[in-house]
């Protein structure tokens, strides 16, 4: 099993370039979850998705958009990156809510100069 | 808004000794998450608490819910140096899917 597979795994973008960081998962899990990382904080959670075609914002939604048209995939879009969107993205799926831990994956590392 | 509190937010301490993580949250839950964190790796899960009072233990670790005082604590017994990482709690919204995190504890163990 794969588990929750996340790419690319580091990134340089330039101001204003857009890019997807992709996340897909083999566990025919419902709930998907992006949450980003500040060195030395914790997670914050950008978007998450509830099964295919539902997908709603957490704490720290602007600058970003999401689509969920399987239930494998949640693509994490950013537009006109900024260098406060500097971080590392992690993707984590889970069964359904209520009990059910999060499955993260590797992680995305951006960085915006 | 859930916000969820560690502390401390750095801990170091010697290898045999005993020591507890605090997680405080600001709203009624009944579950929480643990997890550890290595440096530069991703997160994996310890402990998934579920009710009030319940406790859950893995090797050198135990962990427990209070969900009157809005309390989780993360004992550390004996610690040696592989429990070097980061321990993060979450909780869980009862009536929503979201899972909100704790600042996270930085614990090293030195010989």
């Amino acid at each position: 099993n794969a588990g929750v597979t996340q790419t690319p795994k580091f990134r340089i973008l330039k101001i204003g370039q857009s890019m997807t960081l992709q996340c897909t998962q083999d566990m025919n899990h419902n709930y998907m979850y992006w949450y980003r990382q500040d060195p030395g904080m914790g997670l914050k959670l950008i978007y998450y998705s509830v099964g295919a075609g539902i997908t709603d914002k957490g704490e720290v939604p602007n600058g970003y958009n999401v689509s969920r048209s399987t239930t494998e995939d949640f693509p994490l879009r950013l537009e006109l990156a900024a260098p406060s969107q500097t971080s590392v993205y992690f993707c984590a799926s889970r069964r359904d809510r209520g009990g059910s831990p999060l499955h993260f994956g590797n992680g995305t590392r951006l960085t915006v100069t | 808004e859930l916000k969820v509190e560690q502390n401390p937010l750095f801990l170091s301490m010697q290898e045999g000794k005993n020591y507890t993580i605090y997680c405080n949250y600001s709203t009624t839950s009944d579950r929480l998450y643990w997890y550890r964190q290595d440096p530069g790796k991703s997160l994996e899960s310890l402990f998934v608490l579920l009710s009030n009072g319940a406790v859950k233990q893995e090797g050198r670790l135990m962990a427990s819910l209070d969900t009157k005082a809005r309390l989780s604590t993360l004992h550390i017994t004996a610690a040696v140096h592989d429990l070097s990482a980061t321990y993060f709690c979450a909780v869980e919204e009862t009536s929503g899917s979201r899972l909100t995190f704790g600042e996270g504890t930085q614990l090293t163990v030195n010989p």
